[in-house]
């Protein structure tokens, strides 16, 4: 069975640009999320989506970040503009169905200069 | 905001040692898991504790949820160098809702 995929691994952006990030889950897996993990701490959830809806979130800075499931399957979250605190590992995870075992992407790493 | 927390933060010790590491919380879990995250790769799950005083072995891995379910231990018996990694806890206050991440115990395992 394939894992979840992310793409790009690696982004180096300067402040003030956009970047996206992609997600394809494991196949039929309904919930979707989005972590951001800063170097040194664990991860926190930015969004969940449930198919291709929003259920949580609350920790999104909705000001500049930006995420969408269209079709409920691939996602993709988007930051325009960038600021420097953004450096971090994106990381999407899938899961059957809310509050069981998650299965994490690699993630991608975010520099911003 | 409920917060996690773990401890030690870091841990370097020889092939062939003994460790534990703890998750604790001021609040109740309905449930904890426990991932290892090695560097480059996303968390991977090792286990879910549910009930208090349960105690789950993996391997040379060992987990014990306390029996008020506020906190939780990981105790690695004979660690070898494929041990090292990032150990992350996760807790959810309630059933259903989402897990919360502690900030993790990084552990390098010396040959």
């Amino acid at each position: 069975e394939a894992g979840v995929a992310q793409s790009p691994r690696y982004k180096i952006i300067e402040k003030r640009q956009s970047v996206a990030f992609w997600c394809n889950p494991i196949s039929g897996h309904a919930t979707l999320y989005w972590y951001q993990q800063i170097l040194g701490q664990g991860p926190k959830l930015l969004i969940q989506f449930q198919n291709n809806g929003v259920v949580d979130d609350s920790q999104l800075p909705k000001d500049r970040f930006s995420a969408e499931r269209l079709k409920g399957v691939d996602s993709t979250l988007k930051i325009q503009p960038a600021k420097l605190e953004d450096s971090a590992v994106y990381l999407c995870a899938s899961s059957l169905e809310r509050g069981i075992e998650q299965f994490f992407g690699p993630g991608t790493r975010l520099t911003v200069l | 905001t409920q917060l996690l927390e773990q401890s030690p933060q870091f841990l370097s010790i020889q092939e062939g040692e003994n460790l534990t590491v703890y998750c604790n919380s001021s609040s109740v879990f309905s449930s904890l898991q426990w991932y290892r995250q090695e560097p480059g790769e996303g968390p991977v799950l090792l286990v879910t504790v549910v009930t208090g005083g349960e105690v789950k072995k993996l391997k040379r891995l060992t987990f014990q949820f306390g029996d008020a379910r506020k906190d939780s231990s990981l105790h690695i018996t004979a660690a070898q160098p494929g041990d090292t990694g990032l150990y992350l806890c996760a807790g959810a206050y309630n059933y259903g809702q989402n897990f919360v991440f502690g900030p993790g115990t990084r552990l390098s395992v010396l040959p």
